[in-house]
Order: C-alpha cells, then structure tokens, then sequence
C-alpha cells in the first residue's frame, strides 16, 4: 500500500502541553497537508507545506517537512481541549493532483 | 472561502435502494472533485477523481458500475451507489480542488450512509 503511516496513532495530553505528531510518506511529492477531523465530520485543512519548504507557522501549528527522509511533523502549541480530533497528513503525488491520507492520530487533549 | 457543500449528511435505508451524493464547490470553481469512503476509526480512502466534463477515474478495487460519478460542472459533482448494499455502508466524503499548482483539497462534511 502506498498509504503514509502517522505515529504515534493516538496521543492523550494535558491542555496547555504541547502535541507532535509525525508523518511518513513513500513516494515523491509535489506538497504535503495537514488536516483535522472531529468525529464523524468532513476534513479541515490546517496546512500545506510545498516541497521545497523545509518549515512552515500558522498560529500555534508548526509543521517541518524533510524529504530525504519523506517526513513530516506538525507540532501544535499550548494545546487546548478543543483541540481533540484526529489529525491527517496527506501528500499529493508528483505529477498528479491525487491525496494519499496518513493513518491519522487520534489527540485527545484532557481540560 | 472555499466551502464545500456536501449532501446529504445521513442516509438511512433499505438494501437495493440507489443513493445519490451532492458535492458542491460554493465559493470557487472546482476542477477536480474527489470522492473518499472512510470507515471506522481509519483513515481516507480514494475511490475516484473526477475532472468536469469527462469520465472519472477510479481507483482499483472500486467498482465503476456500482459508484457512479457524474462532474457535470465546475461546481457539482455526484456520487450514486447504485443497488446499494449492508457492505456498502460507510462515511463518504468529497473534496474539491481548484485551479492551480499546490491547492488545498477542501472537503464537504461527508455523508452517513447506513443500508438496512
């Protein structure tokens, strides 16, 4: 399966602790995104991070990407209750315009 | 921006029944719809991508005939499982891309499908 892995695959925290969530990917690609999902609901975007990027900041998201190593992590700050979902890594495929979705970590942030 | 509508939200029913899936863009024009199934605790999974105006391309192992997807237009996409069946219970999600390189997908907030 050319399906990305996520570890680890769930994660409970304390609210104000910070969440990593790392992403790894087999094939070559034109950007990597990170979405959200809370239960039984649609995906939101949080960010794209494009292959020649090396890091990106969107509020307290922080997300790294290396491919030598077809990896990625998104690193969410000072972490809230509302926070919990499941998050998703999802690469697009060079040459195509289709997703390949991480196996998801599931985050449960503890009020 | 970039919402993506999706309906219906939940559909209840009996086994042989079709069922028809809306997405729409609502804000922007959508070259490219996708439709995922997603079960239980697991990740997306792609069934199709379907470009405005020709025939969607499936995923292998997904049967053409019994999901049929129609792009009538850069704004509207449609799924029909057709005869649905128990197996064919599950959440499904669309997305819809704009034009461009590194686009985001955004996603409508998925259909519910439970078949009796």
């Amino acid at each position: 399966s050319q399906q990305g892995e996520e570890d680890p695959q769930a994660l409970s925290i304390q609210e104000g602790e910070n969440a990593t969530m790392n992403c790894s990917y087999k094939t070559s690609i034109n950007n990597l995104q990170w979405y959200r999902q809370n239960s039984g609901r649609g995906l939101v975007h949080l960010i794209l991070i494009r292959s020649n990027e090396r890091e990106k900041h969107s509020g307290r998201l922080r997300v790294t990407l290396d491919t030598s190593k077809k990896s990625s992590s998104l690193l969410i700050t000072a972490s809230r209750a509302a926070d919990t979902a499941s998050y998703f890594c999802a690469t697009e495929t060079s040459g195509t315009y289709k997703y390949i979705f991480g196996t998801g970590t599931r985050l449960k942030v503890l009020a | 921006g970039a919402v993506v509508s999706q309906h219906p939200s939940r559909v209840i029913c009996k086994s042989g029944t079709s069922v028809k899936i809306e997405c729409r863009s609502l804000d922007f024009q959508a070259t490219t719809m996708f439709w995922y199934r997603q079960f239980p605790k697991q990740s997306l999974m792609l069934m199709a991508t379907s470009n405005e105006g020709s025939k969607a391309t499936y995923e292998q192992g997904v049967e053409k005939d019994k999901f049929l997807i129609n792009h009538a237009s850069l704004t509207l996409s449609t799924l029909t499982v057709t005869s649905a069946h128990p197996e064919d219970s599950s959440f499904y999600i669309c997305s819809a891309r704009g034009m461009g390189g590194n686009q985001p997908q955004h996603f409508g907030d998925g259909t519910r499908l439970s078949i009796l």
